[in-house]
């Protein structure tokens, strides 16, 4: 059973800082992995989708990496603003292609 | 550009009670729709998805039933609620069964007392 993973659960950093997060997953038979974001009480935002045979995606300040045959991903974001402020989830779905395993999210503050 | 609504937006209902929540797309023809709780202090869990009228998948046995009547309508339902059931019940589309994007909606908040 797939299992993902992400460290720290929560998060508090000055404006401005770059910052890490991370995820990690059991099995490495993965298709693609996701990151979204969810503001409190709200749906979730797709912000990046990495496919099993890349390494990296960007968008703007963001750029998540794969490693698949670790079992890591990593969501790196740069200059960081207090409206980055959100929980981060990831989500791995498995080479069936017929299951999508969230992590529990990491809970991130921005502080002016 | 393509929408998708929920509702209601927050829920109280008492245990025994029934419930249906809504959601549909917009701007998009044949989406593949899923149901998705967020309970606290765990992550999203799969509950149902369809991939057309009349066809669902159930990814976990529970108190609850989805049904698609139309092709960007996704009702999800029960007909005794239990406590258990509380939870942050969010509704996702895709173009593609699992393998692209999801887009999510606001959510429902369900409260069972």
């Amino acid at each position: 059973k797939q299992e993902v993973t992400q460290i720290p659960a929560a998060l508090s950093v000055p404006e401005g800082e770059n910052l890490v997060l991370n995820c990690s997953f059991t099995d490495s038979a993965i298709y693609n992995l996701q990151w979204f974001r969810q503001d409190p009480g709200k749906g979730l935002t797709s912000l990046l989708l990495i496919q099993s045979s890349q390494r990296e995606q960007t968008s703007g300040r963001l750029n998540a990496s794969l490693d698949k045959s670790s079992g890591r991903s990593t969501l790196y974001i740069a200059a960081s603003q207090p409206g980055d402020s959100a929980t981060y989830l990831c989500a791995v779905l498995e080479t069936s292609g017929s299951r999508l395993t969230f992590g529990e999210g990491t809970q991130l503050t921005v502080n002016p | 550009s393509q929408t998708i609504h929920q509702w209601p937006a927050t829920l109280v209902q008492p245990v025994g009670s029934p419930l249906s929540l809504e959601c549909t797309v917009e701007g998009t023809s044949n989406p593949n729709l899923y149901w998705y709780r967020q309970a606290a202090g765990r992550g999203l869990q799969l509950l149902f998805y369809s991939v057309g009228i009349g066809q669902i998948s159930s990814e976990v046995p529970q108190n609850l039933s989805a049904s698609r009547p139309q092709d960007r309508q996704f009702i999800l339902s029960s007909k005794k609620l239990l406590l258990s059931d509380s939870g942050f019940y969010l509704c996702a589309w895709s173009v593609s069964l699992f393998t692209d994007t999801q887009y999510f909606g606001p959510g429902t908040r369900l409260t069972v007392l």
